[in-house]
């Protein structure tokens, strides 16, 4: 079944506390990307990949990293966590262009 | 680069009911324009998408019109149920080296039985 992974689901950690959010898709896309949803502002994009090895800040990458080292792979890094960094957090992957399939999100809680 | 404005913010129309969500776009090269719908504590699920070289399209009780010249597109929900209540954002490609998507803000939409 096509579909991208994400994982954990819920997450509720200290400020400052590193964290990885995981993102696995097994259809072969090469574009990735992490979006974060509040309420209010609709999705907005966080990172990109174009593909392996290739990535670039989207609209709001403050405090984030992501890596892209496989093509199946996006994780999502917190290297400090802050309050404002609560949020609820998607991945999704497609062909450029092309139709985006969504993880199924990570309600993430900094404390 | 693209920015896409997305009307109404919230719709509420009775079961049977047509709706109308509009959304605009800013660049006139974008040439992708898809709308997904997120149900309460679900991811966003694509519905329904169009590309720059068609005027419409048609899926059932849903429909995408896309006017170029005036860069909008809209989606039409017919003979609407209470399950069509949900979230619905339109996004379109930003055609620079990213061809990244951008989101309008959502409508939320309110079927009443």
């Amino acid at each position: 079944e096509a579909q991208v992974t994400q994982n954990p689901r819920y997450l509720i950690t200290v400020t400052g506390k590193k964290l990885t959010v995981t993102c696995s898709q097994n259809m072969n896309h090469e574009y990735m990307s992490w979006y974060r949803q509040d309420p209010g502002l609709g999705l907005r994009q966080i990172y990109y990949s174009m593909n392996v090895e290739v990535t670039d800040k989207g609209d709001v990458p403050e405090g984030y990293k992501v890596s892209r080292k496989e093509k199946r792979n996006f994780p999502l890094i917190l290297e400090s966590p802050s309050p404002n960094q609560t949020s609820l957090y998607f991945c999704a992957s497609s062909f450029p262009q092309g139709r985006a399939f969504f993880g199924q999100g990570t309600r993430l809680t900094v404390v | 680069g693209e920015n896409v404005e997305q009307h109404p913010s919230t719709l509420s129309v009775q079961e049977g009911d047509s709706a109308v969500i509009k959304c605009t776009y800013s660049d006139s090269a974008s040439n992708y324009f898809p709308w997904y719908k997120q149900e309460l504590g679900k991811r966003p699920q694509l519905i329904i998408d169009i590309r720059s070289n068609v005027g419409e399209k048609k899926d059932q009780r849903i429909a995408v019109t896309l006017n170029k010249t005036a860069k909008h597109f809209s989606l039409h929900i017919t003979e609407t149920q209470p399950e069509d209540s949900a979230v619905y954002f339109c996004a379109a490609t930003q055609m620079d080296s990213s061809y990244k998507l951008i989101f309008g803000s959502g409508t939320r939409l309110l079927v009443r039985p």
